[in-house]
């Protein structure tokens, strides 16, 4: 299993670009999640996934959309990038919704300008 | 906003010292967990704590569940240089699905 996979490490945007975060998982769990990590505030949730087709929005929802076509695949896009979606981004997975073991990909870098 | 109070942000420790850091909140948390993040990295599950009162090891880190089920604790013994990083406590409060994270402890050992 290669996990939780995310590209691309790392991207530089200028301000109004949109572009897509890529976040996979083969190990056929229903709950994926995004997060942004940023100096002195951990991790906070922007949205998650309780299964195909379900999505919803966690504490930190707005400039970003997300889609659940697949069990496999959580992509998180961003519309319209703004400098203050600089940050370091991670995609997460866990076979059961809030108990079992959150499985954290390597993060994507982002700087917007 | 956050709901997790974690503490300290930061230690400086001297290799081979015990740490202590823990988290507390306002809420009921129906699990705790606690995570490592290395620099450039994604964090790494340590420790899940799923009943209250709960006591639980994994080599030289022992973690707790609050008897209030509103904090936990982590601690480790004897550190070694590749205990530095961040550790972040998390739980999923009572009632709701998303897991909250706090706001981390830096750990850094002086050899």
């Amino acid at each position: 299993n290669a996990g939780v996979t995310q590209t691309p490490k790392f991207q530089v945007l200028k301000t109004g670009q949109s572009m897509t975060l890529q976040c996979a998982q083969d190990m056929n769990h229903e709950y994926m999640s995004w997060y942004r990590q940023d100096p002195g505030m951990g991790l906070r949730l922007i949205h998650y996934s309780v299964g195909a087709g379900i999505t919803d929005q966690g504490e930190v929802p707005n400039g970003y959309n997300v889609s659940r076509s697949t069990t496999e695949d959580f992509p998180l896009r961003l519309l319209s990038a703004a400098p203050s979606q600089t940050s370091v981004y991670f995609c997460a997975s866990t076979p059961t919704s809030g108990r079992e073991t959150q499985y954290f990909g390597p993060g994507t870098r982002l700087l917007v300008l | 906003g956050q709901q997790l109070n974690q503490s300290p942000q930061s230690m400086f420790i001297q290799e081979g010292e015990d740490v202590s850091m823990n988290c507390t909140s306002s809420s009921i948390f129906n699990t705790w967990l606690w995570y490592k993040q290395d620099p450039g990295e994604g964090p790494v599950l340590l420790i899940a704590l799923y009943k209250a009162g709960e006591l639980t090891s994994n080599g030289r880190l022992t973690a707790q569940f609050g008897i209030t089920r509103k904090d936990s604790f982590l601690n480790i013994s004897a550190s070694i240089p590749s205990d530095v990083g961040i550790y972040f406590c998390a739980g999923t409060i009572q009632g709701a699905q998303k897991l909250v994270f706090g706001q981390g402890t830096r750990l850094t050992i002086n050899p």
